[in-house]
């Protein structure tokens, strides 16, 4: 049973527009959620994260948007760049201390960005 | 970039010989993880360790055991590597007071 899920292994956008990326999950113990984005040859790396006390969470160009009812987070990208093409992996967490870092991770997402 | 180094970066191995993989960090972060990524997956959690000596098993522990004797090196062994343990691994640290994991560049291990 797979509980965190993006469901579209890839996503194309042209330079400029917005990119979202979605992540579903289904343990309501999760309460702690973030986005890596991860490029060929490189480990992962962190990208933004929300604690399931909040709703939004912004930076620059990122935005991470929780869902608690519908166990729904999105990710916008805005404006999206050539840069941004790589793949996204959305990780959800529950508890602190010992247990964070002890992430569920979904399938990735491939994200392409056109000229 | 956090200090966290992987070795070997690429390795190809028989079947049933041993294998070892060294994650290195010079954050003094306590907090340590083994995942392996396969294609078209998300990472899947091996072991993880939360102080010397102090280890435990994540969701695909089996054939897999870790030591770590100092703060900055944490080992994952394959006892007896098989063709299902192709994969790349990579190691992760955690400061305590932050969620976020940081990321070494992985090894890509090849058990033929």
């Amino acid at each position: 049973d797979q509980q965190v899920k993006q469901n579209s292994p890839s996503l194309s956008v042209q330079e400029g527009r917005i990119s979202i990326l979605n992540c579903d999950y289904t343990n309501s113990m999760f309460d702690y959620f973030l986005w890596y984005k991860k490029y060929p040859a490189e480990g992962p790396t962190f990208l933004i994260s929300i604690s399931s006390i909040k709703d939004k969470n912004e930076d620059g160009r990122f935005t991470v948007f929780l869902n608690k009812s519908a166990k729904h987070l999105s990710l916008h990208i805005v404006p999206s760049q050539p840069g941004d093409s790589a793949v996204y992996f959305c990780a959800a967490s529950k508890g602190q201390n010992t247990n964070a870092g002890k992430s569920t991770f979904g399938d990735g997402t491939t994200l392409t960005v056109k000229p | 970039d956090a200090g966290i180094t992987q070795s070997p970066r690429h390795k190809v191995t028989e079947t049933g010989t041993p294998v070892t993989l060294r994650c290195h960090q010079t954050e003094n972060h306590r907090y340590m993880y083994w995942y392996r990524q396969d294609p078209g997956h998300g990472l899947r959690l091996i072991h993880y360790s939360y102080g010397v000596k102090d280890t435990d098993k994540g969701e695909v522990s089996d054939g897999y055991s870790v030591s770590r004797s100092k703060t900055e090196d944490f080992l994952l062994t394959l006892e007896s590597a098989t063709s299902s343990q192709t994969s790349v691994y990579f190691c992760a640290i955690r400061n305590r007071m932050d969620e976020k994991l940081f990321f070494g560049s992985g090894t890509q291990l090849s058990v033929l």
